[in-house]
């Protein structure tokens, strides 16, 4: 059970390049979230979805998109990397709040992203 | 506007010692969490509580939801140095389908 997995794990990018973060959960999980995390931001959520087809923005979505065309997969699209989008990034997947007692989310293990 | 507020942001300890996390906010949550990271790593649940009152208790750490559903606390008792880590609370607004994070708290125990 390989639980969320992000891919890549580190990325290095040029001002203005566009990329695609990975994630994908093997559990069935409803719900999925992307976040960043900066020092002394704590986690901010970026963008979410609560089933395939469905996305909301959270509390940083601009300069990022994001599509759920499977349970399984969650992508998160930088349009036009911006030294600013420099941070780690987490999904996370979970139950529906509520569905099965207020199950808790699992996390990837992150992908750091540098813009140069 | 940080809707969770922990505190203390940083707390440095000896071995031995007990402590508490606080995670307040004005909001009315339907569940809060508290994870566990560790430097390089993902968040790591460690328990939610969706119930106003409830306590629940991992080995040496109890976690507590206010009455109102409005802020929660994580006390550790005699703190050992493999509890150091950046300690997260997050809740679900009630009506909201969103997770949002506390800044979190910074714990480093000394041997």
């Amino acid at each position: 059970n390989a639980g969320v997995t992000q891919t890549p794990k580190f990325q290095v990018l040029k001002t203005g390049q566009s990329m695609t973060l990975q994630c994908a959960q093997d559990m069935n999980h409803e719900y999925m979230s992307w976040y960043r995390q900066d020092p002394g931001m704590g986690l901010r959520l970026i963008h979410y979805s609560v089933g395939a087809g469905i996305t909301d923005q959270g509390e940083v979505p601009n300069g990022y998109n994001v599509s759920r065309s499977t349970t399984e997969d969650f992508p998160l699209r930088l349009l036009s990397a911006a030294p600013s989008q420099t941070s780690v990034y987490f999904c996370a997947s979970s139950y529906a709040p509520g569905s099965r007692g207020g199950y808790g989310y699992t996390f990837g293990s992150g992908t750091r992203l540098t813009v140069v | 506007t940080q809707l969770l507020k922990q505190s203390p942001q940083f707390l440095s300890i000896q071995e031995g010692e007990n402590l508490t996390v606080y995670c307040n906010s004005s909001s009315v949550f339907s569940s809060l969490q508290w994870y566990r990271q560790e430097p390089g790593e993902g968040p790591v649940l460690l328990v939610t509580v969706v119930t106003g009152g409830e306590v629940k208790k991992l080995k040496r750490l109890t976690f507590q939801f206010g009455d109102a559903r409005k802020d929660s606390s994580l006390h550790i008792t005699a703190a050992q140095p493999g509890d150091t880590g950046l300690y997260l609370c997050a809740g679900v607004q009630v009506g909201s389908e969103k997770l949002v994070f506390g800044k979190g708290t910074k714990l480093t125990v000394n041997p």
